[in-house]
C-alpha cells in the first residue's frame, strides 16, 4: 500500500491531453514539493517535474505538473506514443523522514 | 556528466546477504545525499533509506531497521547497500539515487534474486 495514491492506469490517444493525479497529506504533499518521475518498461525512473512544476532540461514542456493542498497532478499534452510509461509521483515525508512514492500510473498510447 | 554505476546482478539464498555498490562520478560526491529506492518485480518504488557521504551518517525507513547498512567510500566515491536476512521478499531491482531536493539522477539498477 503506497503513501501516495494515483490511479492504476491511464490512456488517451496520439495529440490528446491526459492527466494523472496524485494523492497525499499534510506530512508529505501538503507541506513539501513533488516530483514526478517516468519510468520506461526495464529501465531507470527519470525526473521528469520537480518542485511541482519545474523541468530538468530536456523534458519537453508538453510535460506539467501543479500542486494544489495535499494534492497534485501531472499534465501530458500532445500525447505521443513514446510517452507510454508508467508515473510515479514522490515527495518527502516530514513524519516518516523518507520519499515517499505513489504506486504508479501505467499510461497507455491508444 | 554525473553517472552513478551500480554493481552486478546477485542471486541470494534466504538468509543471506548482499552487498551492492553504486559508484558516483560527474560532480563532488561528499556534497549531495544518496538514496536507496528499490523495485520489487511489476511493482512500484519503496524508498528504503538514506546516506550523506560526507559525514557517513545515515537514516533506514523503519521497516528495514536491523536490516540495512549503508556504508561509503570517500576514496572511491563510492556508496554500499548491504541487506541481510534475506527473504523471497527481497527479490527487487535496486536503485541508488542522488538527492539534489529531489531524486535527479538515478544509478542503472541492480536486480537481487532471492530464491533457494
Amino acid at each position: 500500500q503506497s503513501v501516495l495514491t494515483q490511479p492504476p492506469s491511464a490512456s488517451g490517444t496520439p495529440g490528446q491531453r491526459v492527466t494523472i493525479s496524485c494523492s497525499g497529506s499534510s506530512s508529505n504533499i501538503g507541506s513539501n514539493t513533488i516530483n514526478w518521475y517516468q519510468q520506461l518498461p526495464g529501465t531507470a525512473p527519470k525526473l521528469l517535474i520537480y518542485i511541482s512544476h519545474k523541468r530538468p532540461s530536456g523534458v519537453p514542456d508538453r510535460f506539467s505538473g501543479s500542486k494544489s493542498g495535499t494534492s497534485a497532478s501531472l499534465a501530458i499534452s500532445g500525447l505521443q506514443s513514446e510517452d507510454e510509461a508508467d508515473y510515479y509521483c514522490a515527495a518527502w515525508d516530514d513524519s516518516l523522514n523518507g520519499w515517499v512514492f505513489g504506486g504508479g500510473t501505467k499510461l497507455t498510447v491508444l | 556528466q554525473v553517472q552513478l554505476v551500480q554493481s552486478g546482478a546477485e542471486v541470494k539464498k534466504p538468509g543471506a546477504s548482499v552487498k551492492v555498490s553504486c559508484k558516483a562520478s560527474g560532480y563532488t560526491f561528499s556534497t549531495y545525499y544518496i538514496h536507496w529506492v528499490r523495485q520489487a518485480p511489476g511493482q512500484g518504488l519503496e524508498w528504503m533509506g538514506i546516506i550523506y557521504p560526507a559525514g557517513g551518517s545515515t537514516s533506514y525507513a523503519q521497516k528495514f531497521q536491523g536490516r540495512l547498512t549503508m556504508t561509503r567510500d570517500t576514496s572511491t566515491s563510492t556508496v554500499y547497500m548491504e541487506l541481510s536476512s534475506l527473504r523471497s521478499e527481497d527479490t527487487a531491482v535496486y536503485y541508488c539515487a542522488r538527492d539534489y531536493t529531489r531524486l535527479d539522477f538515478w544509478g542503472q539498477g541492480t536486480l537481487v534474486t532471492v530464491s533457494s
